[in-house]
């Protein structure tokens, strides 16, 4: 069984701060993670993805995310906040090969950024 | 270019009027998805394909009908739709094989039922 749980549903910074959005996830085997962003009336964009390897992850527009197995976690952060970062974000988790193409998604998280 | 369509991209209809939107991939992918987002409650998967005629329920499947008779394509139909399928709807493919296991998206049919 794999689930995801965003905690927050609505984030508000101010241009320039720090993003942090958090991810916390549930696997039964080694989990495959990723952070997909939806800008207004637009569909998914992949943002970033976790397989194997390397914890820390680095996606597109300056985001990155780190996996941690230990707190169950793939938190997505960028250091410095723009205003064309306004938009929803899904983290999503499957199981891989187990999982026959279903992929999980956490419930979204609004981010309005503040001039 | 690589990519997942669908159609229509906007539907507003009435209750009851049996409908089908649309789901093509041209990267002879085995699986595909159908999913349904709705305010608060992210992505669910309404049913899922694993390759030709092969198909299953997902999480909320109830109203919904799918059909896998080519690898390229997988409708998803709504045979008496009512209000509370209200929705914006997006269909994705994978490789059944694949190190990442990434999903790729339609850009999403918006769906009214009145």
């Amino acid at each position: 069984a794999q689930s995801v749980t965003q905690l927050g549903s609505h984030v508000s910074v101010s241009e320039g701060a720090l993003v942090l959005l958090r991810c916390n996830y549930s696997s039964s085997v080694p989990p495959y993670l990723f952070w997909y962003v939806q800008y207004p009336n637009q569909g998914l964009q992949l943002l970033l993805k976790y397989t194997t390897g390397a914890t820390l992850v680095k996606g597109i527009n300056g985001f990155e995310a780190e996996f941690k197995k230990s707190e169950t976690s793939f938190h997505l952060t960028k250091p410095s906040a723009h205003m064309s970062d306004a938009a929803e974000y899904f983290c999503a988790v499957t199981q891989g090969p187990v999982s026959y193409g279903k992929l999980t998604f956490g419930q979204g998280t609004i981010l309005t950024v503040h001039p | 270019e690589a990519q997942v369509t669908q159609n229509p991209r906007y539907l507003i209809t009435v209750t009851g009027k049996k409908l089908t939107v649309t789901c093509s991939q041209n990267m002879n992918h085995e699986y595909m998805s159908w999913y349904r987002q709705d305010p608060g409650l992210g992505l669910r998967q309404i049913y899922y394909s694993m390759n030709v005629e092969v198909t299953d329920k997902g999480d909320v499947p109830e109203g919904y009908k799918v059909s896998r008779k080519e690898k390229r394509n997988f409708p998803l139909i709504l045979e008496s739709p009512s209000p509370n399928q209200t929705s914006l709807y997006f269909c994705a493919s994978r490789p059944r094989a694949g190190s990442t296991y990434e999903q790729y998206f339609g850009p999403g049919t918006r769906l009214t039922v009145t």
